[in-house]
């Protein structure tokens, strides 16, 4: 079945340590996109690529960076991660589209902890 | 930025209907409702958009007021594997070609035995 794969799914880290959480898609899907979710919170949007267009929230910490090498692979860095980025990462695609509906498939999430 | 407004929490019984409804006062004419679930500890499931008509599909149906301020996700008989939160979303337009979907805070739906 085509999916959005998410890697590792649970990933410790220390202070400071950096980590990279990566992405696949089997769907062919133009957009990808990177949401934060800490605890008892709403995913929040970090950035989005449309194709290779990256598109960053103004609000997103330098901290996190974001590469896509091709269509299917997506890739969150997290440079320095501190206590607060502790929080569920999850990665979505979408078809692109102009006006009109476009629909979000999301993988399971990489759950983050640092320690 | 959400643009949506939804009850923090709802309970129903199982086997009942579920009535969840979302407040989307400032859509634009062009814009679509969008409704999605996330059951505890899993990634955001998609269940239905609509713009104008009323839909549904084999998970639920969607009832969007005629002046379209406000729509109702409804789930015909619910299940305990139907406790989750439940989103409802409005495109926001980020630039260019792109929009993006902002999370609200979502209605944490309880199903009860």
């Amino acid at each position: 079945d085509a999916m959005v794969i998410q890697n590792p799914r649970y990933q410790v880290t220390q202070f400071g340590k950096p980590v990279t959480l990566s992405c696949s898609q089997t769907l062919n899907h133009n957009v990808m996109y990177w949401y934060q979710q800490k605890s008892s919170q709403a995913p929040k949007l970090l950035f989005h690529y449309y194709d290779k267009d990256f598109n960053n929230e103004a609000d997103t910490p330098d901290n996190f960076q974001s590469r896509r090498p091709n269509t299917s692979f997506c890739f969150l860095d997290i440079r320095s991660p501190g206590l607060g980025d502790a929080a569920m990462y999850l990665c979505a695609t979408s078809v692109k589209t102009g006006v009109g509906a476009n629909v979000l498939t999301f993988g399971a999430g990489s759950r983050l902890t640092v320690l | 930025d959400a643009k949506t407004t939804q009850p923090p929490s709802m309970d129903c019984a199982e086997g009942r209907a579920a009535n969840l409804p979302c407040n989307h006062s400032t859509i634009s004419g062009n814009e679509y409702v969008y409704w999605y679930r996330q059951i505890h500890s899993q990634g955001p499931q998609y269940i239905i958009h609509g713009l104008k008509n009323n839909e549904t599909n084999e998970m639920a149906s969607l009832i969007i007021t005629e002046d379209r301020k406000s729509s109702t996700l409804i789930l015909p008989h619910a299940t305990l594997r139907d406790t989750a939160v439940y989103y409802c979303i409005v495109r926001v337009f980020s630039g260019g070609s792109n929009y993006k979907l902002t999370f609200g805070k979502g209605t944490l739906l309880t199903v009860n035995p």
